[in-house]
């Protein structure tokens, strides 16, 4: 079966410092992966997804990157974090194809407080 | 614009009653429809997903319907149970790109 790993859960870094979390899926190859944020009382937004190695498309104008170093390991980076940048991070991937109805797995988040 | 709108914002029920939930989108092309459980501090969990010809679909004690005519769905939970408390996400694929609009959720109390 599949699962997904995203780590840490939670985090507490200050303003101005760096920041890396991962993501990493087990059980299929070649998905599709995407990492969200969700502010307080807000809907998810989507950040960033990837469709293959390499492969990152960002969704909106931001403080952060993302990585996908190999088939099944998508990272979020920033240089300097903002106040801004607080929220619940998330983690999905999905299986390809525009025409196939997928379904999206979701990591189980890490909460990002910049204090 | 690709919009997901959700009624109620929140709601507070007693545990055993039913309730249901609200959900218009007005994102074209559509290709299908899902409804999530979010629970406080985790990552959303799949409930249904619908296509457009799918008029209703059961998980359990979560009934899911649309009408893609109206561009409505709406999530029927029966007999609620005090671990139905989250947030209730509905979400719609467009079909012509990968992505999902999401709706703000219903947050959802069920009471002992």
């Amino acid at each position: 079966s599949q699962t997904i790993h995203q780590w840490p859960a939670t985090l507490v870094q200050p303003v101005g410092s760096p920041l890396s979390l991962e993501c990493t899926v087990e059980g299929t190859s070649n998905p599709n992966l995407y990492w969200y944020r969700q502010a307080a009382g807000r809907g998810l937004q989507l950040l960033f997804y990837s469709i293959g190695i390499g492969q990152i498309s960002s969704e909106v104008p931001q403080n952060l990157s993302a990585s996908r170093p190999q088939d099944r390991q998508f990272i979020l980076s920033s240089k300097k974090l903002l106040l801004s940048d607080s929220g619940f991070y998330l983690c999905a991937w999905s299986s390809l194809g525009d025409r196939v109805v997928t379904e999206a797995f979701f990591g189980q988040g890490t909460r990002l407080t910049v204090v | 614009k690709n919009q997901v709108e959700q009624s109620p914002q929140s709601l507070i029920i007693l545990e055993g009653k039913n309730c249901t939930l609200q959900c218009n989108y007005t994102v074209s092309p559509f290709s299908n429809l899902r409804w999530y459980k979010q629970d406080t501090g985790r990552g959303p969990v799949s409930l249904t997903i619908m296509t457009f010809s799918e008029n209703t679909k059961s998980n359990g004690r979560y009934t899911a319907t649309l009408d893609a005519d109206t561009k409505q769905s709406s999530l029927h939970i029966t007999a609620s149970q005090l671990s139905d408390s989250a947030s209730y996400i509905c979400v719609v694929h467009a079909g012509n790109n990968r992505k999902l609009i999401w709706g703000l959720g219903t947050s959802l109390a069920v009471n002992p």
